[in-house]
């Protein structure tokens, strides 16, 4: 079946960093999206991976490996408008996008 | 660019009665358009995706007859909730993707449907 895993809370402080860890399976593999959801609020696109490696987009930057069903989201220099639920979704070979549960990132001054 | 606006924000309805949700794409043309549901604290649950001028694809477990999905249109789907009971309250979201090539879907504010 298709599954994506991900943290359901985490709590860092303000300026550090964190990294929010995703692990995925999905039928067949079109890439791995991270959003940001805040409370009541719909979801904004944060970054996409298809090929292996690190994409940086200032404070925010995502990692994939294909080869271990694994991504992560680097959040640096933490600010309270970071504290948010972090979504990571898989696309499959039928370019659906597979959800997982979101981490809620909790910062503290 | 890649705005994506819901109607209403909020919804107050009575059981029994039909609620329609739009959800427009303004400044591109979405031929995918995709409804999801959201409960408190959980992630988001594909309901329905749909692609302009063809039925709606539902998920499992989702009645096709209770939530109506209609894409007349390349920036217009609208989410029918008929005979609404108090479980369907909710929050809805939809979302739509450009076309063939686009994989990132972009977002609708969301509508918070409360039948009482």
């Amino acid at each position: 079946g298709q599954n994506i895993d991900q943290p359901t809370e985490m709590t860092a402080t303000e300026g550090a960093i964190v990294q929010i860890n995703c692990t995925y399976q999905t039928s067949g593999f079109n890439g791995l999206f991270w959003y940001q959801q805040h409370a009541g609020e719909a979801p904004t696109f944060l970054s996409y991976n298809v090929l292996d490696g690190l994409e940086e987009k200032g404070r925010f930057s995502s990692f994939l490996s294909r080869s271990k069903g694994y991504s992560y989201l680097l959040l640096k220099e933490l600010q309270m408008k970071d504290s948010a639920s972090y979504l990571c979704a898989g696309m499959d070979s039928n370019y659906q996008l597979i959800w997982g549960a979101g981490t809620k990132l909790i910062i503290k001054p | 660019g890649a705005v994506v606006s819901q109607h209403p924000s909020r919804v107050i309805c009575k059981s029994g009665t039909s609620v329609k949700i739009e959800c427009r794409s303004l400044d591109f043309q979405a031929t995918t358009m995709f409804w999801y549901r959201q409960f408190p604290k959980k992630s988001l649950m594909l309901m329905a995706t749909s692609n302009e001028g063809s039925k709606a694809t539902y998920e499992q477990g989702v009645e096709k007859d209770k939530f109506l999905i209609n894409h007349a249109s390349l920036t217009l789907s609208t989410l029918t909730v008929t005979s609404a009971h108090p479980e369907d309250s909710s929050f809805y979201i939809c979302s739509a993707r450009p076309g063939e090539g686009f994989y990132e879907q972009y977002f609708g504010p969301g509508t918070r449907l409360t039948v009482t």
